[in-house]
């Protein structure tokens, strides 16, 4: 299984961009039968979906946060990010990067980043 | 979306219990379901997928069934490495979690 490696900065003031990268260790980056996601939880609560993106760079977001998030892979660095716009307190949490499994596992996201935790302050 | 309805939101158990937790999809699913298992500080840890098959290196003690809307995820002795937060999730659609159970020791 590959290993995923969560990395960017842990404070961000209100109203600028989170970005966030994860660098995937490993096989299975460049199959077309996974997908590479982020996941984040705020504290004491629990776990939101954000965003996917597969090797063909189709993405799909979560309705709530759409208008605000963009995913991106780089292929050659084996590296997938995440861009959220105006953040403020509420988008405060540790952010997770994920893999999702196949058809074969019904897509379940099966292998997990440490997280990284984000504080939205000034 | 779809709407993952967990129960119970907490449970206090002793080692060596058997533990149910339930959880309930707003539309059907099929067997799009995962169960997670998190300990504090730590990332999530896939536990079953397919409402049913226990991913690699999972202790046979836990179990999954379900199809359709009504799922559970059961832990037939409880270890002390059990008490964790468990999450069920539906990957039928863009994926959405139940809200969690605490598992604690009673």
């Amino acid at each position: 299984q590959p290993q995923l490696q969560e990395s960017g900065p842990g404070l961000v003031k209100p109203s600028e961009t989170l970005s966030l990268t994860c660098s995937v260790s490993g096989d299975s980056f460049n199959s077309f039968s996974y997908y590479w996601g982020w996941v984040r939880q705020p504290p004491g609560k629990g776990l939101e979906w954000i965003a996917s993106i597969y090797y063909s760079g189709t993405t799909y977001y979560n309705p709530s946060l759409k208008s605000r998030v963009t995913m991106s892979m780089d292929t050659s660095k084996k590296e997938f990010s995440l861009k959220l716009s105006s953040v403020n307190a509420a988008d405060t949490a540790v952010y997770y990067c994920v893999r999702g499994g196949s058809a074969t596992e019904l897509y379940a996201m099966d292998v997990w980043g440490q997280g990284t935790k984000v504080t939205v302050s000034s | 979306d779809i709407q993952m309805t967990q129960s119970p939101s907490s449970l206090s158990a002793s080692v060596g219990d058997r533990v149910t937790i339930t959880c309930q999809a707003s539309q059907s699913i099929s067997n799009y379901v995962a169960w997670l298992q998190q300990k504090p500080g730590k990332a999530p840890k896939l536990l079953i997928y397919g409402a049913s098959t226990l991913q690699g290196g999972v202790p046979s003690r836990f179990s999954g069934s379900g199809s359709g809307t009504d799922f559970t995820l059961t832990i037939s002795s409880l270890q002390p490495e059990d008490f964790a937060t468990y999450y069920c999730q539906q990957s039928y659609t863009i994926p959405t979690f139940g809200q969690g159970t605490r598992l604690d020791i009673k």
